[in-house]
């Protein structure tokens, strides 16, 4: 089984609908993350989350939100989804103990088209 | 904004051969990571360097890192065709940084 896992793995929903991507992960790391990636632009921080109680914006956070609804579960929801959000979107988590050099996890993503 | 920025954008070799991928960044960092991804998976961890080391090997992996320039390459030897992927650099700015930022990538095919 996966260390973080995503789903939805595919997703395609209408401009203005409520979407949901949530993510769960095993490796007990206290770090969690949201990428989108972008054919040309490679990866873009949405959201972080440094344990349940800190959620942090990171360079792209306009549209989306997110919920850390426990230290292995981080949620990204997006209010009104509109096309230019149609991306590969990557959970991610890291282990602050292990120091500044720590490793990214991701997971094996979830495609999301908006129609 | 993109910290690192990989060269070449796409890169095509032949079975056995050498495949080397630059990155650049911008600004001082705490240590530098090149990450790999299979064409629509996640991205996969690949080695780390940080800022005080200048060469570091893993494998058929070889980093090095010329925090004077700027500048970092990954070399891998030997190539196979199962090396095929896209190879992202990522920074991590100071010691207490959260953030990591990802370069837009070095496609590589190899052919067998």
């Amino acid at each position: 089984d996966a260390d973080v896992t995503q789903t939805p793995r595919n997703r395609i929903t209408k401009t203005g609908k409520r979407i949901m991507l949530e993510c769960s992960q095993t490796k007990g790391h206290d770090r969690m993350y949201w990428y989108r990636q972008d054919p040309g632009l490679g990866l873009r921080l949405i959201y972080y989350s440094f344990d349940v109680k800190d959620i942090n914006k990171g360079e792209i956070s306009d549209g989306y939100s997110v919920s850390r609804q426990a230290q292995a579960k981080f949620s990204l929801s997006l209010e009104s989804a509109i096309p230019n959000q149609t991306a590969l979107y990557f959970c991610a988590t890291s282990d602050s103990q292990v120091g500044p050099g720590n490793t990214i996890y991701f997971g094996e993503g979830s495609w999301l088209t908006v129609v | 904004s993109q910290q690192g920025e990989e060269d070449p954008q796409a890169l095509s070799i032949q079975e056995g051969e050498n495949a080397t991928m630059n990155c650049s960044y911008k600004t001082s960092i705490n240590n530098l990571q090149w990450y790999r991804q299979n064409s629509g998976r996640g991205l996969v961890h690949l080695i780390l360097i940080r800022s005080n080391e200048r060469e570091k090997h893993s494998g058929r992996l070889r980093v090095t890192l010329d925090t004077s320039k700027k500048s970092s390459s990954l070399l891998i030897t030997a190539s196979r065709a199962a090396d095929t992927a896209s190879y992202f650099c990522a920074t991590r700015a100071g010691a207490g940084s959260y953030q990591l930022t990802f370069g837009k990538g070095t496609k590589l095919s190899v052919i067998p």
